[in-house]
């Protein structure tokens, strides 16, 4: 199993400004995957973060929007751009095991107004 | 492209009956098949998961799925609920997709 921490894991913000989301894992892992959960919706694949590449992101968002870092194997960031309120979402940062189930972080709580 | 569909939007059961969540999955080839669970304001949780071996899989809890491929499902199950399964259950397939999720209530 692998344990994750986020941060911050709430926060309020202006419309027009951004944040970032950082994501910590307690072992090495390849692939890391960003995810958001609008209320009371289910989880929609933002992008997938590999260490040494560029992430790799899901129809309907954008690397402008949605800028990621994967500086080393353990940690990754995403950053959430000119945030308007439709960008109020749970974000969820989670990890591949080999068995191909996933572990998730506790989740960042966004409210932009 | 691999999708699952969870049938139900939410479930209500009376503690001490059983549980039955379902879903199915759409595949051109063998998938592996997970149930997450999401207690309000908690993190996901894996419940189980099918990635080809028996088809009946038990998990955390007291659940169990079984994969059927004749009739493409993967439906979770459980003899009897507690008040603490109270909880939205998510169905996935191994290519990072999520069902819409089931709510799950459990009345006294």
């Amino acid at each position: 199993s692998a344990v994750i921490s986020q941060k911050p894991s709430r926060d309020i913000c202006q419309r027009g400004t951004s944040l970032t989301i950082q994501c910590q894992v307690d072992s090495q892992v390849t692939m890391m995957f960003w995810y958001r959960q609008q209320p009371g919706q289910s989880l929609t694949l933002i992008a997938t973060a590999n260490q040494g590449s560029e992430a790799t992101y899901e129809s309907g968002f954008v690397i402008d929007k949605f800028p990621i870092s994967r500086p080393n194997l353990t940690f990754s960031t995403l950053t959430v751009s000119n945030m308007s309120p439709e960008d109020s979402s749970i974000y969820l940062c989670s990890v591949e095991a080999q068995g191909y189930e996933q572990y998730f972080g506790p989740g960042t709580r966004l409210t932009v107004t | 492209a691999q999708s699952v569909t969870q049938l139900d939007s939410h479930v209500s059961v009376s503690e001490g009956t059983p549980v039955l969540l379902r879903c199915n999955y759409s595949s051109s080839y063998s998938p592996s098949l997970f149930w997450y669970v999401q207690h309000p304001n908690k993190g996901l949780q894996l419940l189980l998961k099918y990635t080809s071996a028996a088809t009946l899989v038990k998990g955390i809890n007291g659940f169990e799925a079984e994969f059927k491929k004749s009739e493409t499902s993967f439906h979770l199950t459980k003899p009897s609920a507690h008040m603490s399964d109270a909880a939205e259950y998510f169905c996935a397939i191994n290519d990072m997709r999520f069902g819409a999720g089931t709510r799950l209530t459990v009345k006294p």
